[in-house]
């Protein structure tokens, strides 16, 4: 079964901050693979996907995203972080496998602070 | 386009009782799925439904159910409720489904409370 780990449970940053936040996952096959984003009080939103192709994924809000096959790795970032994205972050995977009829797997989450 | 709507947003339950949730895909979508959410165990995935047919279930016990409609609208029951049942409940949809490349749309999920 696939599973995902996501390395910061809680991560506190000052605006203009650099933000990487980590997501691993151990699916051997193809894969594809999501962040996701909750604001307070909001619904999950997609924040960039990645199903195949450049690597390098850009998404909304200047976020951006780093699929490495060798280390298992699709990790976030963002060059300069501002108070409004204090949310909870979700790294998610899909596996290929039976038309990736498995559903999304998350991972526990990020819950991320900015201080102003 | 309106998003993906759930009913009831919020509701309370006695441990015993059994309890639906409702879901509305955003137009032309054929597939919805449902998750749950809880502080321990995070997201989870229940199951998926394509054409009103389920396509996977996740690791949950039988008296979680779900059936979709030729509309595409999707319900799930959850019968015999037990308080670890207590959750957030989310429905998404999407076109094709997962694995397919399409983005997947979450609701803003049903709180259920159980006592």
């Amino acid at each position: 079964a696939q599973s995902v780990s996501q390395h910061n449970h809680h991560v506190i940053l000052s605006e203009a901050a650099s933000l990487e936040l980590g997501c691993n996952y151990s699916y051997g096959g193809t894969v594809n693979l999501f962040w996701y984003v909750q604001y307070p009080g909001q619904h999950l939103q997609l924040l960039l996907k990645y199903f195949s192709g450049d690597p390098l994924v850009k998404g909304i809000k200047g976020f951006e995203a780093e699929f490495i096959k060798s280390k298992f790795s699709f990790n976030l970032r963002k060059p300069s972080v501002q108070w409004s994205d204090t949310a909870e972050y979700f790294c998610a995977v899909n596996s290929d496998e039976r038309g990736g009829a498995d559903g999304l797997t998350f991972g526990k989450g990020t819950h991320l602070i900015i201080q102003p | 386009k309106a998003g993906v709507t759930q009913t009831p947003r919020y509701l309370i339950k006695t441990r015993g009782q059994q309890v639906t949730l409702s879901c509305s895909p955003i137009s032309g979508h054929r597939s919805v799925s449902w998750y749950q959410q809880t502080p321990g165990q995070g997201l989870q995935f229940l199951f998926e439904y394509f054409s009103e047919t389920q396509r996977n279930k996740g690791n949950f016990p039988g008296r979680f159910s779900g059936r979709q409609f030729s509309n595409s609208r999707s319900e799930m029951n959850v019968s015999t409720l037990e308080l670890g049942d207590s959750a957030l409940y989310l429905c998404a949809s999407s076109p094709q489904g997962t694995g397919t490349g399409n983005t997947i749309y979450f609701g803003e999920g049903s709180w259920l409370t159980v006592v």
